[in-house]
């Protein structure tokens, strides 16, 4: 079975703290995506990659940055934590020809930001 | 931004009952697809659409597509308690095919 895997389901953070949310998947998938998902605001792409070391903005990059080392890791950095960065964070990966094509998530990570 | 919006934003039905849910949007697309998300969850794919096609079938699901309109539905048959979640359109714009843009949902509760 295809899986999608984020390393925290819950995580509570101080404000100003750095915070690395990890997401890791099994399929071999060129594509991966960060986003957001908050009451009233639905999903927001944060960034994406397509490729090892390849990375793109999304809609809502400040305050974000990533990283993707390895073809199966895509990790989210929150640079230094701030309340409004409280959300569910959701990781989606999908094959390199569609990239807009079923995406595969992970069961997301609740962020609480104190 | 957003383009897709689902109507209604929350449908409760008994079991059983057929729970139909329209997805709306603003420009030209390669396709739609329509995702569940259980509460608290990641979301799963259901289906998907292409721009060309006008129905499609999956299981107790089907989901028609109007570009004339620019339209989707998303008709679950026979409910059940376990269809109880979120579902989101999202679609992928002609002339942008990284990014896909989801709608708000609509939350449906099946009730036994």
């Amino acid at each position: 079975d295809v899986k999608v895997t984020q390393s925290s389901r819950y995580l509570v953070k101080r404000t100003g703290e750095k915070v690395f949310l990890e997401c890791v998947q099994d399929m071999d998938h060129e594509n991966m995506f960060w986003y957001r998902q908050d009451p009233g605001l639905g999903l927001r792409l944060i960034y994406f990659s397509y490729d090892v070391k390849m990375k793109e903005k999304g809609d809502i990059p400040e305050g974000y940055s990533v990283s993707r080392e390895k073809k199966e890791r895509f990790s989210l950095i929150l640079e230094s934590a701030s309340t409004n960065q409280t959300s569910m964070y959701l990781c989606a990966s999908s094959f390199l020809g569609a990239v807009n094509e079923k995406l595969f998530f992970g069961s997301g990570t609740q962020l609480s930001v104190l | 931004s957003q383009q897709g919006e689902e109507d209604p934003q929350a449908l409760s039905i008994q079991e059983g009952e057929n729970a139909t849910m329209n997805c709306s949007y603003k420009t030209s697309i390669n396709n739609l697809q329509w995702y569940r998300q259980n509460s608290g969850r990641g979301l799963v794919h259901l289906i998907l659409i292409r721009s060309n096609e006008r129905e499609k079938h999956s299981g107790r699901l089907r989901v028609t597509l109007d570009t004339s309109k620019k339209s989707s539905s998303l008709l679950i048959t026979a409910s059940r308690a376990a269809d109880t979640a979120s579902y989101f359109c999202a679609t992928a714009n002609a002339g942008n095919n990284r990014k896909l843009i989801w709608g708000l949902g609509t939350s449906l509760a099946v009730n036994p």
